[in-house]
């Protein structure tokens, strides 16, 4: 089955700084690679997604790069500010939707104001 | 649309007891997914659905845990008996195939087994 590792675990940075985290996956048929945002005690959103057929994906201060031959991608967060501080998992599936989703053990994300 | 709704938020149960966490997805998503979230494993699926058939229940950790789907718009997961080992945060999530949506994910119940 898929195996998705992610790195680092924790990140702390100043506010206005970037942000990158990476993950790798195992399984070449996968095909939608999301990431959720999950403060604490509330539930995994949403806040990016990207599919394999596209290499970089952009909203507003976040960006999501992916590398089929090197099987990872990233998530980049820029100008971060305090509210940016939460859990960000990545996943991965074969299938947007319609598999399940196999998930990164998570990074840990402390924006300093 | 209120999203995935889950009950309990919070169950507090002593060891040996049944175990009844519900969810309703989504109005219109044809999957439905439970995952479970710990801090040693993190979040691991459990059981998904299409259309109310399980389709993949070999994230089902034992036999003491059951699912079901009996219409469109609930499931249920069932621990029998519970062990202090299930305590975790279990999440229901929905997702709609037509458009290749992402998953939405329910609040969460936080499962306490003492």
């Amino acid at each position: 089955g898929e195996n998705v590792e992610q790195h680092p675990s924790t990140l702390s940075v100043q506010e206005g700084d970037s942000a990158v985290i990476k993950c790798t996956y195992s399984d070449s048929a996968s095909n939608y690679f999301p990431w959720y945002k999950q403060e604490l005690g509330k539930r995994p959103q949403l806040i990016i997604d990207i599919r394999s057929n596209v290499g970089e994906k952009k909203d507003q201060r976040i960006a999501v790069t992916l590398n089929k031959t090197a099987k990872h991608f990233s998530l980049h967060i820029t100008e971060t500010q305090p509210e940016d501080s939460a859990v960000y998992f990545c996943a991965a599936s074969k299938r947007a939707g319609r598999r399940a989703l196999t998930f990164g053990s998570g990074t840990r994300l402390q924006v300093q104001p | 649309d209120a999203g995935v709704i889950q009950s309990p938020r919070h169950e507090v149960t002593e060891m040996g007891q049944e175990v009844t966490l519900r969810c309703k997805p989504i109005s219109g998503h044809d999957y439905l997914f439970w995952y479970r979230q710990t801090m040693m494993r993190g979040l691991e699926l459990l059981i998904y659905f299409n259309n109310n058939v399980p389709i993949d229940d070999s994230g089902m950790p034992e036999d003491r845990f059951s699912a079901k789907m009996p219409n469109a718009s609930f499931s249920t997961l069932k621990i029998q008996p519970s062990e202090p080992r299930d305590s975790a945060v279990y999440f229901c999530a929905s997702s709609f195939s037509g458009r290749d949506t992402e998953a939405f994910f329910g609040q969460g119940t936080r499962l306490t087994v003492v």
